[in-house]
């Protein structure tokens, strides 16, 4: 049973420029969450999507938006970016019922805007 | 709001020596508490949850962790320690209705020596 796959593992671009992460949740899950990690530091909640629609967001400027997919896939798109958005882009599924079976982790794409 | 507060950022100990990492939270309303792990460039594995019941939590690899309301204290714990448990710890929080965002700790980096 596969988990949360996350697309492209790295990345690397350019001040101002966009880019696109993507999220396949775990098997069953309807919610996908991402968080930006930071180097040494905890992870930071971004934003929730549950049935298409951002559900919850966190404390993060509109250049950064999301959408989900039918097949409950998700995308974080970040645009105009600053140095400052280089960080481990974390994304995490889980069922929107609550917690019970936890939330599910990909492993990340790590960012690096230079 | 809810924070959460991770009051040891590194902590070095022996191999097969007992260890504690602690954890204290604040919020306002009823909550669940994680527990995760973080290998080195990689996305978070869940060791444990509190969502109800025993305040004694069993989890993964051997950990364990006490649920503690009246100290709004989650503090995780091994007996004896391996060198596979070098990695990155994280404590979370999160409203307990539903599939609310985590509020995660700063981490605390667990050395083991040999």
């Amino acid at each position: 049973d596969a988990g949360v796959t996350q697309s492209p593992t790295h990345l690397i671009k350019t001040r101002g420029q966009q880019v696109t992460l993507r999220c396949s949740p775990k098997s069953g899950h309807d919610t996908v969450s991402w968080y930006q990690q930071a180097l040494g530091q905890g992870p930071q909640f971004i934003f929730q999507y549950y049935e298409e629609e951002e559900r919850q967001r966190g404390n993060f400027p509109d250049r950064f938006s999301g959408h989900q997919f039918p097949n409950y896939s998700s995308e974080l798109n970040v645009n105009a970016l600053l140095l400052g958005d280089s960080a481990l882009y974390l994304c995490a599924s889980s069922l929107y019922t609550g917690p019970t079976y936890g939330y599910t982790f990909g492993s990340g794409t790590r960012l690096t805007v230079v | 709001a809810q924070s959460v507060t991770q009051l040891d950022s590194q902590v070095p100990v022996f191999e097969e020596a007992p260890v504690e990492l602690r954890c204290n939270y604040s919020s306002s309303v009823s909550v669940y508490l994680f527990w995760y792990v973080q290998y080195p460039n990689q996305g978070l594995q869940l060791l444990l949850k509190y969502l109800s019941g025993s305040t004694l939590v069993k989890g993964i690899n051997g950990f364990e962790a006490e649920f503690n309301k009246s100290q709004t204290s989650f503090h995780l714990r091994k007996p004896s320690v391996h060198i596979s448990d070098t990695a990155e710890y994280f404590c979370a929080v999160s409203e307990s209705q539903g599939a609310q965002k985590l509020v995660f700790g700063q981490g605390t980096r667990l050395t083991i020596n040999p």
